[in-house]
């Protein structure tokens, strides 16, 4: 079975410094999508950025990117520049098929 | 409405009574899925939709939970004799269909509290 493994309850930044949200996963399977999604307190959950495991060039959204090495099943996410706007729930999760699973969360804290 | 509506929004509820829980998917969204969220927790799986059809139920935590799609559109997540445990957020999330690289679209979720 896949699981998603998000190692950091909780973690905190100043405003302007960049942070690396990591992420494991574990599958057999070779083919997959990977995303990362932002709950922030309206509870309304985001798309932030998505990766396909195909594609070895890392994908990259504005100020956020992510470091994907599938021999390792990892897929981090790194936030340049962060605001007080990314203050969030941060969730990993894996898609095959039909199936959407999702790691337990890091939250994020942006400090002014 | 361009996204997915759930309402209510919150909803408090004396333990022993039913619950229904309501999603309003993005318009021509074929999938249609069902999290459960608790406090510090990430999202479980309950149920998703194609269609009008439940492929997997599997994640549905008893048989006191229930949940029904109409139309290919509006679901309805059904909890009866609701108990403590029973409380958290209730997410719905639609796609254009299930797999095929379909990012999902969240509601903003259901409060449910159960007194």
């Amino acid at each position: 079975a896949q699981t998603v493994t998000q190692s950091q309850p909780e973690m905190s930044v100043q405003e302007a410094e960049t942070v690396t949200l990591s992420c494991t996963y574990d599958t057999s399977e070779n083919n997959y999508y990977l995303f990362w999604y932002k709950q922030p307190p309206s509870r309304q959950m985001i798309l932030v950025i998505r990766q396909e495991a195909y594609k070895q060039q890392n994908a990259t959204e504005n100020r956020f990117s992510v470091n994907f090495q599938k021999a390792a099943k990892s897929f981090s996410l790194k936030i340049s520049d962060s605001q007080l706007g990314d203050t969030a729930m941060y969730f990993c999760a894996f898609m095959n098929d039909d199936k959407i699973i999702f790691g337990k969360g890091t939250r994020l804290h942006i400090l002014p | 409405g361009a996204g997915v509506s759930q309402s209510p929004s919150n909803k408090v509820t004396e333990k022993g009574k039913d619950v229904e829980l309501r999603c309003d998917p993005i318009s021509g969204h074929t999938a249609l899925y069902w999290y459960r969220q608790s406090l510090g927790q990430g999202l479980e799986f309950l149920i998703y939709f194609q269609g009008n059809s439940a492929p997997d139920k599997s994640g549905l935590p008893s048989d006191r939970f229930s949940a029904e799609r109409t139309g290919g559109s509006v679901s309805t997540l059904t909890i009866q004799r609701t108990q403590q445990e029973d409380s958290a957020v209730y997410l719905c999330a639609s796609s254009l269909a299930a797999g095929l690289n379909s990012p999902l679209h969240f509601g903003n979720g259901t409060r449910l509290t159960v007194t």
